[in-house]
């Protein structure tokens, strides 16, 4: 299964943008990177996800390197509210073409103001 | 539209019983998975169902099971409670099976064993 690697915390100012990297160099090609974040003691919430093009949502962006092998999440505006764990996933192939989330131990985000 | 409903909420329960925790997806929604979160070990992948079909399992002993009925709601099954079954039980739904597709996930049971 691929591997996720992230800062195990962050830090950032209100209202400035927060860049969240996450490292998956045994992404395969058909692999999806995907983002959540889990407000303490509450279900995740999923954020953003791509395949090798840059994304845009209302939450956030994700930018995703040439070789796949890394990515970073971008929250434009960072608020108090977006305190939280965030989770870069790869969402694995199987041989059934399900589709389950490995979770990695996610970057503690805190925003100060 | 309502999001991921997962009852109950809050469970005690003693060493060595069995307990069951329901999951109803979102509507239109055929997938469901599960999830065990415990400080130890984070949020591990336990099951994945797709059209009352068991598509994936994690890597959890025998003693949890799961089903989904035909209306796509869930349930899992721990038996013969531990100590270590303590934990925040977390259901998510998409619409298939799809990796190109959203999870959802609800609020989660949590559950302790005493």
């Amino acid at each position: 299964d691929a591997k996720t690697t992230q800062p195990t915390s962050m830090d950032c100012a209100e209202g400035r943008a927060a860049n969240l990297p996450c490292n998956h160099s045994t992404i395969s090609g058909n692999e999806y990177v995907y983002w959540y974040r889990q407000i303490h003691s509450q279900g995740p919430q999923y954020i953003i996800h791509g395949l090798k093009n840059n994304e845009t949502n209302e939450m956030a962006s994700l930018i995703i390197t040439e070789d796949r092998k890394s990515s970073t999440l971008i929250l434009p505006h960072a608020t108090l509210r977006d305190t939280a764990v965030y989770y870069c996933i790869v969402r694995v192939a199987g041989s059934s073409n399900t589709g389950k989330l490995i979770f990695g131990q996610g970057t503690t985000l805190q925003v100060k103001p | 539209k309502a999001g991921v409903t997962q009852t109950p909420r809050y469970l005690i329960k003693t060493r060595g019983q069995q307990v069951t925790l329901s999951c109803s997806p979102i509507s239109g929604h055929r997938s469901v998975s599960w999830y065990q979160q415990t400080p130890g070990q984070g949020l591990q992948f336990l099951f994945e169902y797709f059209s009352e079909t068991q598509r994936n399992k994690g890597n959890f002993p025998g003693r949890f099971s799961g089903r989904q009925f035909s209306n796509s709601r869930s349930e899992m099954n721990v038996s013969t409670l531990e100590l270590g079954d303590s934990a925040l039980y977390l259901c998510a739904s998409s619409p298939t099976v799809s990796m190109n597709t959203e999870a959802f996930f609800g609020q989660g049971t949590r559950l302790t064993v005493v």
